[in-house]
């Protein structure tokens, strides 16, 4: 087991642009998470999915944000029309459910320019 | 709803002395709690979790903390500190569907 892998690592796009990143979860992990977090603050909730269901997701997340995640393995975060403040970490990470132990990625560093 | 409390941001300390990063929690039902670890231009790690049984659990790198019901806490300790600890910790609940998680308290050790 590799642990939960994100891709690209680092992304910068021109504002207005869309971008999308990757997660592949652990293998036997049912539950997939999605975070932001910015410097100096914590990971923020975006949305999560059970198996391929998307369970729920932030009321603070823009329309411009989506997140699927087919036949319940990897997931993809898409954002458009991207902006200067959706500049951030995003963080996927996988759980098997409840305690919901959280395994997270390295991330995906998003620079919008 | 379930929130995370970090206090203190920031939290300077002198190498080998010891250190407590405190963490408060609010949740209706009842919790499992998480410190997390974040080195520079790396993911979290975790450090240790309270799932049930004894309220003193012990995780890596010589840290454990104290789940404290009627305080709401899960404060974080170690008794002698090293440089290499200097890190970002972030306290989590769960007790619902989805890990929420603390704004993170960063340790700065100095020589």
């Amino acid at each position: 087991d590799t642990g939960v892998s994100q891709d690209p690592r680092h992304k910068i796009t021109k504002r207005g642009q869309n971008v999308t990143f990757r997660c592949d979860p652990i293998s036997e992990h049912n539950r997939l998470y999605w975070y932001r977090q910015t410097l100096g603050q914590g990971p923020e909730f975006l949305t999560y999915f059970q198996n391929e269901a998307q369970l729920e997701k932030s009321r603070l997340l823009s329309d411009r944000f989506s997140a699927e995640r087919p036949k319940g393995s990897f997931s993809t975060l898409e954002i458009q029309r991207t902006e200067q403040g959706d500049s951030a970490m995003y963080l996927c990470a996988s759980s098997t459910g409840t305690p919901h132990e959280a395994f997270f990625g390295q991330g995906t560093r998003l620079t919008v320019v | 709803a379930q929130s995370v409390t970090q206090l203190d941001s920031q939290v300077p300390v002198f190498e080998e002395a010891p250190v407590e990063l405190r963490c408060n929690y609010s949740s209706s039902v009842s919790v499992y709690l998480f410190w997390y670890v974040q080195y520079p231009n790396q993911g979290l790690q975790l450090l240790l979790k309270y799932l049930s049984g004894s309220t003193l659990v012990k995780g890596i790198n010589g840290f454990e903390a104290e789940f404290n019901k009627s305080q709401t806490s899960f404060h974080l300790r170690k008794p002698s500190v090293h440089i290499s600890d200097t890190a970002e910790y972030v306290c989590a609940v769960s007790g619902g569907f989805k890990p929420i998680f603390g704004a993170g308290t960063r340790l700065c050790v100095k020589a």
